[in-house]
């Protein structure tokens, strides 16, 4: 089945240490974004990439890294210097840049200890 | 992209139907009106989308006002499974550089015996 797959569901750190959270589709999209979403709150965007080997600050960037080396991965790094990193962070992908269904993964929840 | 604006909560009886509002004022000529809906910690799942025209698919109706300012969408027999938050967002759907689609806090719906 076609989709969208993030990996861990589940991931704990403790303070300081750098996490990288998986995506992975075969959608054949071009266009990936990373959500952050806190508890009672809407999709921030943090990160968007129109193609491979091209990626764009969304509204939240600060702490976060990211890379397009692959058309079907778009990884997420949460570093150190991302203040309050404990949320619940997804994955979408849309056929082209900026236009059309959004299509999600079902999300990766990172707790800070 | 548009900014959306929607009531923060709503309740329904089950088997009623369950009408979400969203006002988009601020929407462009090309941009559609898409909703989604979340069920806790998991990836948003798409509904329904509409330009100008009422659209009707097998989850759902949308209703677009004829000055695309606002729009309804309605759930027509809800159930206690479509208690969820729901998201209304404005997105073109072609390639343009307009790919940030801004997700509000939603309607939490709620649907009650």
């Amino acid at each position: 089945d076609g989709g969208i797959t993030q990996s861990p569901k589940y991931l704990f750190r403790k303070e300081g240490q750098n996490v990288t959270l998986s995506c992975e589709q075969n959608l054949n999209h071009d266009a990936m974004y990373w959500y952050r979403q806190d508890p009672g709150q809407g999709l921030r965007l943090i990160y968007y990439s129109q193609i491979v080997n091209d990626f764009q600050k969304g509204d939240i960037a600060e702490g976060y890294s990211v890379s397009r080396e692959k058309k079907e991965s778009f990884p997420l790094t949460v570093t150190s210097a991302q203040k309050n990193p404990t949320a619940f962070y997804l994955c979408a992908s849309s056929l082209g840049w900026g236009g059309g269904e959004l299509f999600f993964g079902e999300g990766s929840r990172l707790t800070v200890l | 992209d548009a900014k959306t604006t929607q009531p923060p909560s709503m309740d329904c009886a089950e088997g009623r139907a369950a009408n979400l509002p969203c006002n988009h004022s601020t929407i462009s000529g090309n941009e559609y009106v898409y909703w989604y809906r979340q069920i806790h910690s998991q990836g948003p799942q798409y509904i329904i989308h509409g330009l100008k025209n009422n659209e009707t698919n097998e989850m759902a109706s949308l209703i677009i006002t004829e000055d695309r300012k606002s729009s309804t969408l309605i759930l027509p027999h809800a159930t206690l499974r479509d208690t969820a938050v729901y998201y209304c967002i404005v997105r073109v759907s072609q390639n343009t550089n307009a790919g940030k689609s801004t997700f509000g806090d939603g309607t939490t719906l709620t649907v009650k015996p």
